[in-house]
């Protein structure tokens, strides 16, 4: 089945840009979905369809997608920006639902 | 506003079974494919299961096939999962999701909008 690989955690100073990467084999002809998760909420959309964001997502969140890695960027990170970040895609090969691995994403 | 209300967890030992329902409002629910997800403690996000608006394809994960069964009742604005032969490697905070269109494909499936979850634990 299809995997995705994410860094288990990023750390980042407040203002700085962070960068979480998923790993997938031709990523590229997937599209990557991205959603937050903070301590004892349920998980959030951020990106979708690789580069778009849902209404109320700030524009400090964007993303990309190219050969075998996506990656999710956050510009001018705050604190609030503190959470667990999860990759996505559908493995139509498979009929399946694919997280990544997850990524704790540490503001400084 | 969208909301989804999981509930029907609770404890349950090995080899038994449970059914949750997810109760959707502020939408119209049988236009939207519905996803469970669950998450062990301290673990990642783990897809379970997935069903289209009308209650047709249904797919699985490999690690519940067999064992659980995704339903709705688009009269009643409500998704179901039973859960059968519970092994303790199922305990986890269960989430419905809704999918974002009516179908899973390689261009439109992913979640836009979440429950709050039902915990669900397998142990003697």
């Amino acid at each position: 089945s299809y995997v995705l690989t994410q860094p288990p955690s990023v750390s980042v100073a407040p203002g700085q840009t962070a960068r979480i990467t998923c790993g997938g084999n031709n990523i590229e002809n997937k599209h990557v979905h991205w959603y937050q998760q903070k301590p004892g909420q349920a998980p959030v959309l951020v990106v979708f369809d690789d580069t778009d964001r849902p209404s109320g997502i700030p524009e400090r969140f964007s993303g990309s997608n190219s050969g075998n890695t996506a990656t999710l960027t956050i510009s001018r990170v705050e604190a609030g920006d503190e959470a667990d970040y999860y990759c996505q895609v559908w493995d139509s090969n498979s009929d399946h639902y694919v997280f990544g691995t997850g990524t704790k994403a540490t503001v400084l | 506003q969208v909301q989804l209300v999981e509930s029907g967890g609770g404890a349950v030992q090995p080899g038994g079974s449970l059914r949750l329902s997810c109760e959707a409002s502020g939408f119209t629910f049988s236009n939207y494919g519905m996803h469970w997800v669950r998450q062990a403690p301290g673990k990642g996000l783990e897809w379970v299961a997935f069903l289209r608006y009308d209650g047709g394809n249904k797919y699985y994960a490999d690690s519940v096939k067999g064992r659980f069964s995704i339903s709705r009742d688009n009269s009643k604005s409500t998704l179901f999962l039973q859960m059968s032969s519970l092994r303790a490697e199922d305990t986890a905070l269960y989430y419905c999701a809704r999918n974002w269109g009516r179908y899973c494909s390689s261009t439109s499936c992913y979640s836009d909008k979440w429950g709050q979850g039902t915990l669900v634990t397998v142990s003697s």
